[in-house]
């Protein structure tokens, strides 16, 4: 089975739209984090999320978890044309270290 | 704003050489690691690195691969006989003890094996 999945794959939209990315994962977590990658470069942390939280906020963005439908969602309000990157939610699935990166939405901000 | 740094942006080489790919971790992070990815598929783990031992390795870590923190600064990954199969991004990651979660990536080594 695969932990974390993404959807949608590929997200196109304009400036100034909410952009909601969602995640899937199959294990029990310790948390949940949100990464981002723009074209060619490293992944840069955006946010973490416990899993004995329901909701985090950091600018932006913001972060749901729930534990029940192990599930997490990304919403990114009045996006810019420079949050178009590659977004990846990683999991901690418990006593290990290893993050379990899923397989990333690409969004697309047009000006 | 404290950054890893990784060497070489790009690596070629011929199946069966070795390489070693460089990296410089932030300088106050005690915690390591290689992740890599294959074009359009997925982040994944190799390695961890804490305490100078391994402290964690995936199955994609095997015999040819191995990691070292030589000195106080850098941390390699080497593979000692490259596969066309090894051609990925490699991107080393560090994270502080305070918050050991939150990992902060380097800019990658792109491995082409031919």
């Amino acid at each position: 089975s695969q932990q974390g999945e993404e959807d949608p794959q590929a997200l196109s939209i304009q400036e100034g739209e909410n952009a909601t990315m969602n995640c899937s994962y199959k294990t029990s977590i310790n948390n949940l984090q949100w990464y981002r990658q723009n074209s060619g470069r490293g992944l840069v942390h955006l946010i973490l999320i416990r899993s004995n939280e329901r909701e985090k906020h950091s600018g932006r963005l913001r972060v749901t978890l729930d534990t029940s439908k192990k599930s997490s969602s990304l919403l990114i309000t009045a996006s810019r044309a420079a949050d178009t990157a590659s977004y990846f939610c990683a999991t901690s699935p418990g006593i290990t270290d290893k993050l379990i990166f899923g397989t990333g939405t690409r969004l697309q901000v047009f000006p | 704003e404290p950054e890893v740094t990784q060497t070489p942006s790009h690596q070629v080489t011929q199946m069966g050489q070795e390489v070693i790919l460089r990296c410089v971790p932030i300088s106050n992070h005690l915690y390591f690691y290689w992740y890599r990815q294959i074009l359009g598929q997925k982040v994944e783990f190799l390695v961890s690195f804490y305490n100078n031992e391994i402290s964690e390795k995936s199955e994609i870590f095997d015999d040819q691969f191995s990691v070292e923190r030589p000195d106080g600064s850098n941390f390699t990954l080497k593979i000692r006989s490259t596969k066309l199969e090894d051609s990925a991004m490699y991107f080393c990651a560090s994270s502080s003890v305070l918050q050991n979660e939150k990992l902060f990536f380097g800019s990658g080594t792109q491995l082409s094996v031919l």
